[in-house]
């Protein structure tokens, strides 16, 4: 597609549910980056994917958070028994090799995620 | 380490008068990239500009410049003549080849509002 999309846009979820995040990288986009973002707080990583590597998941806050990626495609943040901490702007961004060689990364609009 | 200071976290301004946003940034490696990237009300982040570590000249795109100084680790970021659609808050971003995992580390961002 034209840019980064990610769905859904909005989510209020209850506390102890499960929530999975959707992106949809750039076409041809072989890097694919997850950022969380708390209300009036900088951008915070969370986990690389870059093609058929292992996955950089340096930045999970816990084992609660994993994500998955099909190939170079679609990309499934998954949070499992929410936390009210967990209410964020969850941020995707892709580029199209990796950013340590200084591609630009290109950011979606993100997912809000309430939790109550 | 990684790291990206932006010491101004909220800066206010007139309509029309010139304001700097200030980036200062930590590595260890020689070749290095930074970014500037601008987050809307809206949420998306916009990037604005990629520069790396040996290109030392000045940019200007319209009313936005930048000014890298390699001796004091800065990265600044000024926009003329600015105008309310600026406000923003904008982010800087580092991004190296060896040090650490996280392919884009941020600053924590400046708040910027242009009163009309």
């Amino acid at each position: 597609g034209a840019g980064v999309s990610q769905s859904p846009s909005n989510k209020v979820t209850e506390k102890g549910k499960d929530v999975e995040l959707r992106c949809d990288p750039i076409s041809g986009h072989t890097a694919l980056y997850w950022y969380r973002q708390r209300l009036g707080q900088g951008l915070e990583f969370l986990i690389y994917f870059q093609g058929n590597s292992a996955p950089d998941k340096s930045g999970l806050p816990s084992d609660r958070f994993s994500a998955e990626r099909t190939g170079e495609s679609v990309s499934t943040l998954t949070i499992q028994r929410t936390q009210q901490e967990d209410s964020a702007v969850y941020l995707c961004a892709s580029s199209q090799l990796a950013a340590r060689s200084g591609n630009t990364i290109y950011f979606g609009e993100g997912s809000w995620l309430t939790v109550v | 380490a990684q790291k990206v200071t932006q010491a101004q976290t909220e800066i206010s301004v007139v309509e029309k008068e010139d304001v700097t946003l200030d980036c200062v940034y930590e590595t260890r490696d020689t070749t290095y990239y930074l970014f500037w990237y601008k987050q809307p009300p809206s949420g998306e982040l916009v990037f604005l500009i990629r520069r790396n570590s040996f290109d030392e000249q000045n940019e200007i795109s319209g009313r936005y410049s930048w000014n890298f100084q390699k001796s004091t680790s800065s990265f600044n970021f000024t926009i003329t003549a600015s105008q309310v659609v600026d406000s923003a808050v904008y982010f800087c971003a580092l991004s190296d080849l060896n040090s650490g995992n996280t392919p884009l580390v941020f600053g924590k961002g400046t708040r910027l509002s242009v009163i009309a």
